[in-house]
């Protein structure tokens, strides 16, 4: 089975602090995304990737940037944390060879 | 742009009988995909059902099948003989055909719970 790992499953940050969301997937998959979840939201677009070093930014990208060095890790920074970024942060990889998405069990940071 | 929504925030079943979750989209496009996905409180996403809207036949994986009204722009999700492992959030996502890398358009999301 496809794999997407998250580095943590919960996190809690100081605001103004820089963090680092990391996100790794097993089977060579180009496409990579970022989601954010809130409630009565649904899960928002921050940023995706289409390939190594190639990204584009999503429906909220501001407060955020991304990583992508190795086609299988894609990195959410967050570079000062705020109140506001206190969510639930979803990675995904797709295969695009067919319609499969697979998503990681999800990161809950609190920025306090 | 794309957007999705599901006018349902909360839903209750009793254990095996049936519930429709409801969802519509608003696009231009004419190529395009929909998706139903579960979230259980694990938060793994798992997927439950996809459509490609030039089959007008509605999908259908076991106990759930989707109603799939493409003049309309509704997409429910029909759940039969329900089971406690259905209680989860359920999320309706949309996805153009084109080359827009695959990006996921979600809905709100609906809290279905299953009784006993």
């Amino acid at each position: 089975d496809v794999k997407v790992t998250q580095s943590s499953r919960y996190l809690v940050k100081r605001t103004g602090e820089k963090v680092f969301l990391e996100c790794v997937q097993d089977m060579d998959h180009e496409n990579m995304f970022w989601y954010r979840q809130d409630p009565g939201l649904g899960l928002r677009l921050i940023y995706f990737s289409y390939d190594v070093k190639m990204k584009e930014k999503g429906d909220i990208p501001e407060g955020y940037s991304v990583s992508r060095e190795k086609k299988e890790r894609f990195s959410l920074i967050l570079e000062s944390a705020s109140t506001n970024q206190t969510s639930m942060y979803l990675c995904a990889s797709r295969d695009t060879a067919n319609y499969g998405y697979t998503f990681g069990s999800g990161t809950r940071l609190t920025v306090v | 742009a794309q957007t999705v929504t599901q006018s349902q925030p909360e839903m209750s079943v009793q254990e095996a009988e049936t519930v429709t979750l409801s969802c519509t989209y608003d696009t231009s496009e004419n190529n395009y995909y929909l998706f139903w996905y579960k979230q259980p409180p694990s938060r793994q996403m798992i997927l439950v059902i996809r459509q490609e809207a030039y089959k007008q036949q509605n999908a259908t994986e076991n106990r759930f099948s989707v109603n799939f009204q493409k003049a309309a722009k509704s997409f429910s999700l029909k759940i039969s003989d329900s089971q406690l492992g259905d209680t989860a959030m359920y999320f309706c996502a949309f996805r153009t055909g084109g080359t827009s890398y695959g990006k996921l358009t979600f809905g709100q999301g609906t809290i279905l719970t299953v009784h006993p």
